[in-house]
């Protein structure tokens, strides 16, 4: 049960796009499209933006988008927002019926 | 209103035992799986353990498969988590979440609602 890997940080001006990438196996992201993104505030409970690779929930900005090319899934946010800034963690359902998150990233608005 | 608020977090010494709940409000609880996620203080989230609707599956990670289990109470729309043998790298917040939903287009996979979490601290 390995962490998906993740950058430890990006970073964006307001307006600009930045992409988060998480990269596991062919037994997690790259066997499932039950791939999941997760924003978390300070000494916040996790919020769910993308589920199965590239959906979103109602309510979630269309300025988040997901996508997968084999074992790496990205969540893209485009014209960043200060109030983007935050950690951002994927997740993944995988082959021995367990689930594993990434590392997590934390966003830096410039 | 759709809610999870969890309880029973505190201090415990190493090897000891404590049980956190989960109440749930305004969804179909009986219907839906849950799941524990951890967070030890400045860390990442780690998924502990998810339980299906009816109760009859449950999974664990491997870091507390024996230590913990996973059940839930349908009549009271609640969850729980009994965890043993406590360890110093149990300590973390502890969230329940929903796991995932049903809709005409099949299965949906994502943690789309989370309680708050409770804080569990195993030190001597």
């Amino acid at each position: 049960q390995s962490a998906l890997t993740q950058p430890a940080s990006v970073s964006g001006s307001p307006g600009q796009s930045i992409t988060i990438s998480c990269t596991g196996t062919s037994s997690d992201v790259g066997g499932y499209n039950y791939v999941s993104w997760y924003q978390q505030h300070p000494d916040k409970a996790p919020k769910l933006m993308i589920y199965d690779v590239s959906n979103r929930p109602s309510g979630v900005s269309n300025r988040f988008s997901g996508s997968k090319s084999g074992n790496t899934a990205s969540l893209t946010i485009s014209g960043l927002q200060a109030e983007d800034e935050a950690d951002y963690y994927c997740s993944s359902y995988t082959s021995s019926s367990t689930w594993v998150f990434g590392g997590g990233t934390k966003l830096t608005v410039l | 209103e759709v809610q999870l608020v969890e309880s029973g977090g505190g201090l415990v010494q190493p090897g000891g035992s404590l049980r956190l709940s989960c109440a749930a409000s305004g969804f179909t609880f009986s219907s839906s799986a849950m799941s524990w996620v951890r967070q030890a203080p400045g860390k990442g989230l780690g998924w502990v353990s998810t339980i299906s609707g009816s109760g009859g599956s449950t999974y664990y990670a491997d870091s507390v498969k024996g230590r913990f289990t996973i059940s839930r109470d349908n009549s009271k729309n609640t969850l729980y988590l009994q965890m043993n043998s406590l360890r110093a790298e149990d300590t973390a917040v502890y969230y329940c979440a929903k796991r995932g939903y049903y809709d005409s287009s099949g299965y949906h996979d994502g943690f789309d609602i989370w309680g708050q979490g409770t804080m569990v601290t195993v030190s001597s």
